[in-house]
C-alpha cells in the first residue's frame, strides 16, 4: 500500500530565503505520481506542483520545484525566494492507484516565513 | 473564476442533527472526489464520483453518510444523526479524465455539539 512520509512538523525560513520541505514515499507501483498542495489558514488546498515518475526531469512552477529522488523515495518541495504569504500548511500526496486515482497525503508541514 | 465551490463554509450543528453539504465542481471535470480532513492531520478520503455513478467509497464513510451526484454535475453530502466525532473540514476537490491534478474546493467545516 502507498505511504507519505513527512517528518517536519514545523519549519521556519526568512523571508527572501529558500527552504525545502521534505517528503518520503512508499509505492509499489511502477509508475505513480506525486503531488504538493498548499492549504492556508482559510483551508483550501491549493494545488502546486505534479512529478511523474517517469519524467525525465524534475517539476518546476515559478518558485516551486521538486526535488525528485527516485532511489530514495523522496520528492522534496523546495520554495525559492519565501514571502510572507508562503506560510501555511504543505502537504505532499500521491494516488492509492486503480481506477479512482483517490490521493492519499502526509501529515503536511507548517511554514512560518519570517520578515 | 469558475473553480470549486462548496456551501456552506461552516456549520455548527448539535449531535443528533442531520446536516448536508453542497459541492459544486469545475464545469468540465467529470471526476469528483470528497475528503475529510481532522485537525493535525492531512485530508482522507471518503467517496468517488465518476459522472453520476459513486464507484467508491471508503470504510471511513459510516452508514450515517450518503453522497449524491444527480446528473453529474454538483454533489452533495448528507450526514444523518451527526456525531461530535463528525466535526471535521469536508473538502471537495474535481478533476478531468486527462488530468492527474485534482483541484479542492474551499472546504466545509463542521463543528458538532
Amino acid at each position: 500500500a502507498q505511504k507519505i512520509t513527512q517528518t517536519q512538523p514545523g519549519m521556519f525560513v526568512q523571508e527572501k530565503e529558500a527552504v525545502t520541505l521534505d517528503c518520503t514515499y512508499d509505492t509499489s507501483d511502477p509508475s505513480y505520481g506525486l503531488f504538493w498542495y498548499k492549504q492556508p489558514s482559510s483551508g483550501e488546498m491549493i494545488f502546486l506542483i505534479y512529478q511523474g515518475s517517469y519524467d525525465q526531469q524534475n517539476a518546476t512552477e515559478g518558485r516551486y520545484s521538486l526535488n525528485f529522488q527516485k532511489a530514495r523515495k523522496s520528492a522534496n518541495l523546495v520554495i525559492s525566494a519565501s514571502q510572507l504569504g508562503d506560510s501555511a500548511m504543505y502537504f505532499c500526496a500521491m494516488p492509492r492507484g486503480g481506477a479512482t486515482n483517490k490521493l492519499i497525503f502526509g501529515t503536511g508541514t507548517l511554514l512560518a516565513v519570517q520578515p | 473564476d469558475t473553480g470549486v465551490s462548496q456551501d456552506p463554509r461552516h456549520k455548527i450543528t448539535k449531535r443528533g442533527q442531520n446536516v448536508t453539504f453542497r459541492c459544486d465542481p469545475i464545469s468540465e471535470h467529470n471526476r469528483l472526489y470528497w475528503y475529510r480532513q481532522t485537525l493535525g492531520q492531512g485530508p482522507e478520503f471518503l467517496t468517488y464520483f465518476q459522472n453520476e455513478a459513486q464507484l467508491e467509497k471508503s470504510r471511513l464513510l459510516s452508514d450515517r453518510f450518503s453522497a449524491e451526484r444527480p446528473k453529474g454535475s454538483f454533489s452533495t453530502l448528507e450526514i444523518q444523526r451527526t456525531e461530535q466525532g463528525d466535526s471535521a473540514m469536508y473538502l471537495c476537490a474535481s478533476r478531468r479524465d486527462t488530468d492527474y491534478e485534482q483541484y479542492f474546493g474551499p472546504g466545509t467545516r463542521l463543528t458538532v455539539t
